[in-house]
């Protein structure tokens, strides 16, 4: 089956910028999506197709996806992006639905 | 304004059953496919099943497959999961989740969840 692996924890420093990765085998080739979700709380669509923006995403968050590694991009970081980050792919070889383990961004 | 509302968790006895609910409003319910998605305490997301929008194609993650069916009723706005067989590892919040139409899986709302805890 189609494995997705994200680092468990980046950190980053407020003002700086995040990047938090997502590792597949040609996962060049599948969209990515990716969702923010804080404590307590239900997941949030950030960047869908690799790099597309819902309505009321800033523009900090940014998406890119090439080779074997998508990237989730969060500049000028504020306290408020704290939060764990899952990105998700559709495997066509297998009919399912992948999410990456998530990852902790930490705020210094 | 879209809203999902999942209902049914509770405690179990492993080995037990359980049916949640997802009531939906503020869309065409009927138009679109939908999703089950868990998350164990501490863990990441797992997907645990699709539905199109007229029950015609059904998909289920290995991890539940043959102790978990699917099922929705539009005329009623309501998504379901009945559970069977359960495990104390399926101990999680199950979110009831939208796929935006003609998608490939983007979730694009998500309900607040529904904790499911399975534990003698």
């Amino acid at each position: 089956s189609y494995v997705l692996t994200q680092p468990p924890s980046v950190s980053v420093a407020p003002g700086k910028t995040a990047r938090i990765t997502c590792g597949g085998n040609n996962i060049g080739v599948k969209s990515v999506h990716w969702f923010q979700q804080k404590p307590g709380q239900a997941p949030v669509l950030v960047i869908y197709y690799d790099s597309a923006r819902p309505s009321g995403i800033p523009e900090r968050i940014s998406g890119s996806n090439s080779g074997n590694t998508a990237t989730l991009t969060i500049s000028r970081v504020e306290a408020g992006d704290e939060a764990d980050y899952h990105c998700q792919v559709w495997d066509s070889s297998s009919y399912h639905v992948v999410f990456g383990g998530g990852t902790k961004l930490t705020v210094l | 304004e879209v809203q999902l509302v999942e209902s049914g968790g509770g405690l179990v006895r492993p080995g037990g059953s359980l049916r949640l609910s997802c009531a939906v409003s503020g869309f065409t319910f009927s138009n679109y496919e939908m999703n089950w998605v868990r998350q164990a305490p501490g863990k990441g997301l797992e997907w645990v099943a699709y539905i199109d929008s007229r029950s015609s194609r059904i998909l289920y993650a290995d991890s539940m497959r043959g102790r978990v069916t699917i099922s929705r009723d539009n005329a009623k706005n309501s998504l379901y999961v009945q559970m069977n067989s359960l495990r104390v590892e399926d101990t999680a919040v199950y979110y009831c989740v939208r796929e935006a139409e003609g998608s490939g899986s983007k979730f694009d709302y998500w309900g607040r969840g529904t904790l499911v805890t399975v534990s003698s």
